[in-house]
C-alpha cells in the first residue's frame, strides 16, 4: 500500500489547456502539500492544507488551485497552463503542520506543457 | 532563504562511512536539524532529524554539535544505493513552518 499516492505520473498537455493533479495519502496525517521541482531541482513548496484549511499559500499563480475535499486528499488543478509549468509536482504529508513530525512524500509528477 | 550550508558535491567509497557536514549557525533554540535524501527521479525520504542529542536509526547517525551550529549526517557502510542528493533543512517546532530545501549535498557513492 502506498502511503502518498499521486496521479498521474506523468502528464504531457499543450499550452492553454486546464489539468489536474490528485494526491491521497493514507497515513491518517492531518497536513498535505504540494510541492515543485522545477529543471534546475530545486523543490519549493506551493501550499499546504491541514484538516482541508489552507495554511500555507506561497507566490503561485492564481492559475494554480488547490482543493482538499478531505484531509486524506489533497488535489492540484492548473488552469491556462504555460510552458513555464512543466516541473515534477509532489504531493506530501506530515502528522500535523506544528511539531517535529517528518514528511512523507510521493513520487511525483511529471507534468510537460508543449 | 538559506538557513543551512552544505558543500555542492562530495564522493564516497562503497562499504564505507560516509560524512555529510552540514553548517546551521543561525539556528534558533526550537528548531530541529532534518535530513532527507532524493535519489534520482524519487521522491524525498525522510531520514532523521534531532534537536539537540545525537540521533541514530537504521538508516543513519546524526551528531550535532554541542553549540548546536553544525551538524554531520553518517552512512555508516555506504552502498550504491546511497547515491542521492542529501537535504539538511533546519525547521522549526512551533508554527506552520514548512519543510525548506536549499540546494543539498550531491553524494556519489563510487565502487
Amino acid at each position: 500500500d502506498t502511503a502518498v499516492s499521486q496521479t498521474p505520473k506523468y502528464l504531457v498537455t499543450q499550452m492553454g489547456n486546464d489539468k489536474s493533479i490528485k494526491c491521497e495519502q493514507n497515513l491518517g496525517h492531518d497536513t498535505m502539500y504540494w510541492y515543485k521541482q522545477d529543471s534546475k531541482k530545486f523543490l519549493k513548496i506551493m501550499f499546504s492544507y491541514n484538516n482541508k484549511e489552507l495554511i500555507i499559500n506561497e507566490t503561485v499563480p492564481n492559475r494554480f488551485s488547490p482543493k482538499s475535499p478531505d484531509k486524506a486528499h489533497l488535489n492540484l488543478h492548473i488552469n491556462s497552463l504555460e510552458l513555464g509549468d512543466s516541473a515534477v509536482y509532489f504531493c506530501a504529508s506530515s502528522l500535523q503542520s506544528t511539531g517535529n513530525y517528518g514528511y512523507t512524500f510521493g513520487s511525483g509528477t511529471r507534468l510537460t506543457v508543449v | 532563504d538559506a538557513k543551512t550550508t552544505q558543500p555542492p558535491s562530495m564522493d564516497c567509497a562503497e562499504g564505507r562511512a560516509a560524512n555529510l557536514p552540514c553548517n546551521h549557525s543561525t539556528i534558533s533554540g526550537n528548531e530541529y536539524v532534518y535530513w532527507y535524501r532524493q535519489i534520482h527521479s524519487q521522491g524525498p525520504q525522510y531520514i532523521i532529524h534531532g534537536l539537540k542529542n545525537n540521533e541514530t536509526n537504521e538508516m543513519a547517525s546524526l551528531i550535532i554539535t554541542e553549540d548546536r551550529k553544525s551538524s554531520t549526517l553518517i552512512l555508516p557502510h555506504a552502498t550504491l544505493r546511497d547515491t542521492a542528493v542529501y537535504y539538511c533543512i533546519v525547521r522549526g517546532y512551533y508554527g506552520n513552518n514548512r519543510l525548506a530545501f536549499g540546494k543539498g549535498n550531491q553524494v556519489v557513492v563510487i565502487p
